[in-house]
């Protein structure tokens, strides 16, 4: 079975702070993905991942960047926290399957985040 | 603004029933409608997917029907039972996307002993 596995289930972070979400996955995927989870929002693509130190914005990547320097493991920064960042965050991964859709998206059980 | 809509937002049925969750979309770019299901405190998980080329797929007690002309796809789940009670969401990709998902808003099924 895949495994993604997320660091941190809940994090409580201040305004202002710089935020680390950590993301291991043990399948050998080259694809990862994060996403943000918000009520009657569904999930929202914030970065991708194809492969080892390439990224892709998503359709919210304003106030994020990303890490991808392993292959197993996709970091998530909030530069600066906002409260409108506080969120459940999602990671995933992927067999490549030379770009098309069809491999399923594998997710972490999600991290929690609350900017106060 | 999300380019998948989703609905209804939620909806409870007794045990036995059927649940049915509609999803429309606009961009004729996507050729890959998958239905992931969420727990409480889980991540989602893919249930069944469909492509354009046909109408319907059809896994154990859960259908996805396809309408391309309509750009409108549902999922049915027949005799649901409390262990369905879920979060459902419908998603689109694109051929050559790296399969990045557009998600629709999510519906919470509640399914009555």
């Amino acid at each position: 079975d895949v495994k993604v596995t997320q660091s941190s289930r809940y994090l409580v972070k201040r305004t202002g702070e710089k935020v680390f979400l950590e993301c291991v996955q043990d399948m050998d995927h080259e694809n990862m993905f994060w996403y943000r989870q918000d009520p009657g929002l569904g999930l929202r693509l914030i970065y991708f991942s194809y492969d080892v130190k390439m990224k892709e914005k998503g359709d919210i990547p304003e106030g994020y960047s990303v890490s991808r320097e392993k292959k197993e493991r996709f970091s998530l920064i909030l530069e600066s926290a906002s409260t409108n960042q506080t969120s459940m965050y999602l990671c995933a991964s992927r067999v490549s399957r030379d770009r098309g859709p069809d491999s399923p998206l594998h997710f972490g059980n999600g991290t929690r985040l609350t900017v106060t | 603004q999300q380019q998948v809509k989703q609905s209804p937002q939620s909806l409870i049925v007794q045990k036995g029933g059927i649940s049915i969750i509609n999803c429309a979309y606009e961009n004729t770019a996507f050729d890959y409608f998958p239905w992931y299901q969420q727990f409480p405190g889980k991540g989602p998980a893919l249930l069944i997917a469909i492509r354009p080329d046909v109408s319907e797929k059809k896994e154990g007690r859960f259908t996805i029907s396809f309408n391309k002309s309509a750009k409108q796809f549902s999922l049915h789940i027949m005799d649901s039972q409390p262990g369905d009670s879920a979060t459902y969401f419908c998603a689109a990709s694109m051929r050559g996307g790296w399969g990045k998902l557009q998600f629709g808003a999510g519906t919470q099924v509640v399914v009555t002993p």
